[in-house]
């Protein structure tokens, strides 16, 4: 696709459940971010894709979440035993390279959780 | 002390008026500097980078950089009802892998 393509758009489901999140990136871009936005607040850092690795995964806020790009395009956010304060959009954004040069990440639409 | 600040807003404008959207940051070691918009339920979209001192217009935007102050400031000339947007102050750090950091935002309403 042209943009960077986010499933599922809505997620609802109950405290303690496993999700997943995937976000397929712009064709040819080797970043890959993951942000988590709140109400009211702006993106929150998650963690850092450098083609396959995880160059940056300090966003991450405990061991609960984590996040695979196993072929270097498609990534996944992974969130165990979901607690209510992780309800926020989760959002995912790539670039041609370190955003840091150019600045520009190019975001999808986001995904919706919310844990009831 | 967060390290981009932002007041939330709202800022109402009329419409053909000047909006000042303003933004600090605690990082000295900053280097570069960007304007998101992001318009209700969708996702941020770059406008402006800005990474010397001074103004960079592009359009009805401009941005302006005082890294001794550590401040940067978004001017949207000619309001627009279109422009009603939240807008984010991103900024590379200097230490860690240089991911942009996002502060809160500013809720720009402009009312005909």
């Amino acid at each position: 696709g042209a943009g960077v393509s986010q499933t599922p758009s809505n997620k609802v489901t109950e405290k303690g459940k496993y999700v997943e999140l995937r976000c397929d990136p712009i064709s040819g871009h080797t970043a890959l971010y993951w942000y988590r936005q709140s109400l009211g607040q702006g993106p929150e850092f998650l963690i850092y894709f450098q083609g396959t690795g995880a160059a940056d995964d300090s966003g991450l806020p405990n061991d609960r979440f984590f996040a695979v790009r196993p072929e270097g395009s498609v990534s996944t956010l992974k969130i165990q035993r979901t607690e209510r304060g992780d309800s926020a959009v989760y959002l995912c954004a790539s670039s041609p390279i370190l955003a840091g040069a150019s600045g520009e990440l190019f975001f999808g639409e986001g995904s919706r959780l919310t844990v009831l | 002390q967060k390290e981009v600040e932002q007041n939330s807003g709202p800022l109402s404008v009329p419409e053909g008026a000047i909006a000042s959207l303003n933004c600090t940051y605690s990082d000295r070691g900053s280097q570069s500097f960007f304007w998101y918009r992001q318009y209700s339920g969708k996702s941020p979209e770059l406008i402006m980078s800005i990474y010397s001192n001074g103004d960079k217009e592009d359009g009805r935007f401009t941005a302006q950089l005082n890294k001794a102050s550590q401040y940067v400031s978004l001017l949207i000339r000619d309001s627009q009802p279109s422009d009603s947007a939240t807008y984010l102050c991103a900024v590379r750090l200097s230490g860690g892998s240089y991911i942009p950091t996002f502060g809160r935002g500013t809720s720009l309403i402009v009312h005909p």
